[in-house]
Order: C-alpha cells, then structure tokens, then sequence
C-alpha cells in the first residue's frame, strides 16, 4: 500500500528566503505526482503535475522535482512571500490517472514578513 | 483550466436532517469523482468515488446508506448526509480529474450539525 510522507509538519521562515518542501512515497512505480495548496477553510488548488516520465516541472516561482527511484520529490519556492502562507500536499494516483489521491499529511508554512 | 465547483460552501444543519452537497465538473466531463473528508489540522480522506451510471463505491468504515452518492451525469455528482448528527459536521470536498491530466478540486464544503 502507497504511504505518502512530509516532513517537517510545519515550516515558519522569514519573507525572501528559499525553501524546499519535501515529499516521499513508498512505492515508487506511480502514474504522477501532483503539489497543492490549501489555504484555511479552502479546498485545494493544484499547483504542479509531474508526470512518471518528466524530472521536474516550473510554474514562475515554484519547481517540484521527482525521483523515482528514490521515492522523493521536492516542491522549491524561490523567494517566498507571505501570501506563500498555506498548507501544501503532495497526492499520488492508487494506480493511473484519474484513480483516487494518497495524500501527504501537508506541511503548514508561515512566512513572517 | 479545469474548473470544479461544489456547492454550498457552507451548511448548518439540524440534528437528524439529511444535507446534500454538489460538485460540478465545469468545462469537461468527468465519468469518476471523488468525495473526500478533511477533518482540523488533518489530511483528506478518501470518503468514495463517484461512478458516473453506477453505484459508488465506499472506503472501508464509510456508511454508504449514510453518505448517499448520485452521479447522474457526467458533470454532476452529489453527496448526501443523511440524518445527520454532530460526528458528521466536517469538512467535505470532491474532486474530477480529465482523463490524463492533474486532479482538480471544489471549493469544499463546511457541514456543521448542530
């Protein structure tokens, strides 16, 4: 059975720095993997897909990186402002696309101006 | 891009009172949804998916005469608390994917059973 991990649970960093937010799984044959984002009360917005095939994917201030092999991946926000202040998660598929989400626990940051 | 939308964003119920919730797939059509249930400061929970002309299928431990699920269309499916009490009062949420691409998620919706 697929177990999705992030670590640490919470991050508070100061406005202007760099971060990585770090995500692993267990079973490392996945369909994709996808970041969001959920801000309190909210549901959730999609931020980034890697798709089994691709390394990495870019959306202006965010990267996320997959390894496969070793069940990682890694959500960077450059430059990080306090509008970044959300919870993030990080889903894989049970099986392909379309098929249920096993989700991360999420990690909680707070970007103190 | 793709667009799901559920409704209400909020619902205060009686005790004992059945609440229905919806989730819309905007701009494509989605033959599977999802629901899922987010407890405080917790991840979601996969609840059931929604099967466009067919039965949902349940999680184990989830209620399906409690938690009725209806996905008439390929654009529409609805969950339904029934007599609902104070245990239920959560944080519901669907989810549509297209066939290959990312899972997109309503707004999600706070049931509170008073």
């Amino acid at each position: 059975k697929q177990e999705v991990t992030q670590i640490p649970a919470a991050l508070s960093v100061p406005e202007g720095e760099n971060l990585v937010l770090n995500c692993s799984f267990t079973d490392s044959a996945i369909y994709n993997l996808q970041w969001f984002r959920q801000d309190p009360g909210k549901g959730l917005t999609s931020l980034l897909l890697i798709q089994s095939s691709q390394r990495e994917q870019t959306s202006g201030r965010l990267n996320a990186s997959l390894d496969k092999s070793s069940g990682r991946s890694t959500l960077y926000i450059a430059a990080s402002q306090p509008g970044d202040s959300a919870t993030y998660l990080c889903a894989v598929p049970e099986t392909g696309a379309n098929s249920k989400l096993t989700f991360g626990k999420g990690i909680t940051l707070s970007v103190r101006p | 891009g793709a667009v799901v939308s559920q409704h209400p964003s909020w619902v205060i119920c009686k005790s004992g009172t059945s609440v229905k919730i919806e989730c819309r797939s905007l701009d494509f059509q989605a033959t599977t949804m999802f629901w899922y249930r987010q407890f405080p400061k917790q991840s979601l929970m996969l609840m059931a998916t929604s099967n466009e002309g067919s039965k949902a299928t349940y999680e184990q431990g989830v209620e399906k005469d409690k938690f009725l699920i209806n996905h008439a269309s390929l654009t529409l499916s609805t969950l339904t608390v029934t007599s609902a009490h104070p245990e239920d009062s959560s944080f519901y949420i669907c989810s549509a994917s297209r066939r290959t691409t990312e899972a997109f998620f309503g707004q999600g919706t706070r049931l509170t059973v008073v």
